[in-house]
Order: C-alpha cells, then sequence, then structure tokens
C-alpha cells in the first residue's frame, strides 16, 4: 500500500517569496492533515480536512497560509508571503475515519523541509 | 504554552540499558498516542492508550496511562541502536458533545541508544 506522498522534499526560498506544498494521501483516506513541526519542537496542527472541506483550520495564519483540498484527494498549502519564523518542517498525515475517534490512527508523510532565508 | 510536557528532552544511552521516558499534563485527555519519527520521515504511530490505568506492551516497549487520564509513560527495557528517534506522544482531547477531536502533541524525547 503507497504511503501518504508529499512534494517537494526542500524547499529554500527567501522571505516574502511565496511557496507552494502538494501532498496526496493513501488511497480512500477521508481526512487529510497538515503539521507544522518547528525544530525542537512536536508537530501543531494547522488544518484539518474531511473529504474536500474544512474541519479545523483555528490554527493556521489566515493571513498568509492557505490551503485546499480539491476533489476530496491531494491537497496543496501555500504560504504567501513567507516569513523567517515559517522555516519548519511541513507534515502532511492522512487518516481513513469521518471524524477524529479515540483510537484514530494517523499515517504521515515524510514532510516538506522549509528553510526562510 | 506546551499543553503535553515530555521528559526528559534529550537522552543517551549505551545498549542493554532500561529507560523510561514521561509525558505529563494538567489537562484529561480522551486517548493518549505513541509515535518514533526518524530524522527525515514523518511520524509513526506506536501505540494507543483509551483506558485509565491500561497498560500495554509492544516487544520490548511498556506504555501506561495513567489513571486520571493525565499522564502517560514509556519504558523500553534493553535498549538497541535501533531504537534511536525522536518519542512524541500526542493527546486527543475532544470538544464536549462533539465526535470532532484534537491531536496535541508534545515536544518529544531525542533518544540515542549507542552500540
Amino acid at each position: 500500500e503507497a504511503g501518504v506522498a508529499q512534494s517537494p522534499r526542500y524547499k529554500i526560498i527567501e522571505k516574502r517569496q511565496s511557496v507552494a506544498f502538494w501532498c496526496n494521501p493513501i488511497s480512500g483516506h477521508a481526512t487529510l492533515y497538515w503539521y507544522q513541526q518547528i525544530l525542537g519542537q512536536g508537530p501543531k496542527l494547522l488544518i484539518q480536512f474531511q473529504n474536500n472541506g474544512v474541519v479545523d483550520d483555528s490554527q493556521l495564519p489566515k493571513d498568509r497560509f492557505s490551503a485546499e483540498r480539491l476533489k476530496g484527494v491531494d491537497s496543496t498549502l501555500k504560504i504567501q508571503p513567507a516569513k523567517l519564523e515559517d522555516s519548519a518542517v511541513y507534515l502532511c498525515a492522512s487518516s481513513p475515519r469521518f471524524y477524529r475517534a479515540t483510537n484514530e490512527k494517523l499515517f504521515f508523510g515524510s514532510g516538506t523541509q522549509l528553510s526562510v532565508l | 504554552t506546551q499543553l503535553l510536557e515530555q521528559s526528559p528532552q534529550f537522552l543517551s544511552i549505551q545498549e542493554g540499558e532500561n529507560l523510561t521516558v514521561y509525558c505529563n499534563s494538567s489537562s484529561v485527555f480522551s486517548s493518549l498516542q505513541w509515535y518514533r519519527q526518524e530524522p527525515g520521515e514523518g511520524p509513526v504511530l506506536l501505540v494507543t492508550v483509551v483506558t485509565g490505568g491500561e497498560v500495554k506492551k509492544l516487544k520490548r516497549l511498556t506504555f501506561q496511562f495513567g489513571d486520571a487520564r493525565k499522564d502517560s509513560s514509556l519504558h523500553i527495557t534493553a535498549a538497541q541502536p535501533g531504537d534511536t528517534g525522536l518519542y512524541l506522544c500526542a493527546g486527543v482531547s475532544q470538544d464536549r458533545g462533539s465526535t470532532l477531536g484534537r491531536l496535541y502533541f508534545g515536544r518529544g524525547t531525542q533518544l540515542t541508544v549507542w552500540p
């Protein structure tokens, strides 16, 4: 079974530039998550999709971050314009369930490492 | 504010030693998960504990959920170099009256096991 695919693997940009990340979840998984993991910290949820609808984006900095999941399959996360503090690994995860059950299992991709100079 | 506090932050031991890492919070969680993350990879789920006082074993790893569902521990017996990685605990906090919860991660414990 193919895992969660993310691209690019690495990205280096200058501050105020734009960047986009792509994620293809495991086939059939209804829920897709984007997490931000700053060096030395645990992952922080940015946005959660249920099929193509947003379920939770309360921690997404909406002035510069946007995400979409058209057709309820793959997803893109965009940052425009980027700031130095956006340097982090951006992880995509998916899960098969429709809601966050207590024993829900998340499958993570390898992430995109973003460096903002 | 970190909802989940993990300790120690770093742990460096020799092969064959035993170790325990802790995950503590002042909040009650519906369930708690432990993940292991290796460099350049995403976290991989090891176990989910749901019931207060629950103990689960995964080969040489023993996971315990506190009676009050606010804390958890991971004990590794006879550690091996292959156990090296970042161990993350994550608590599921469920909004009252909702089936939707949120997964909060701790900062992790970076474990290095030397041969």
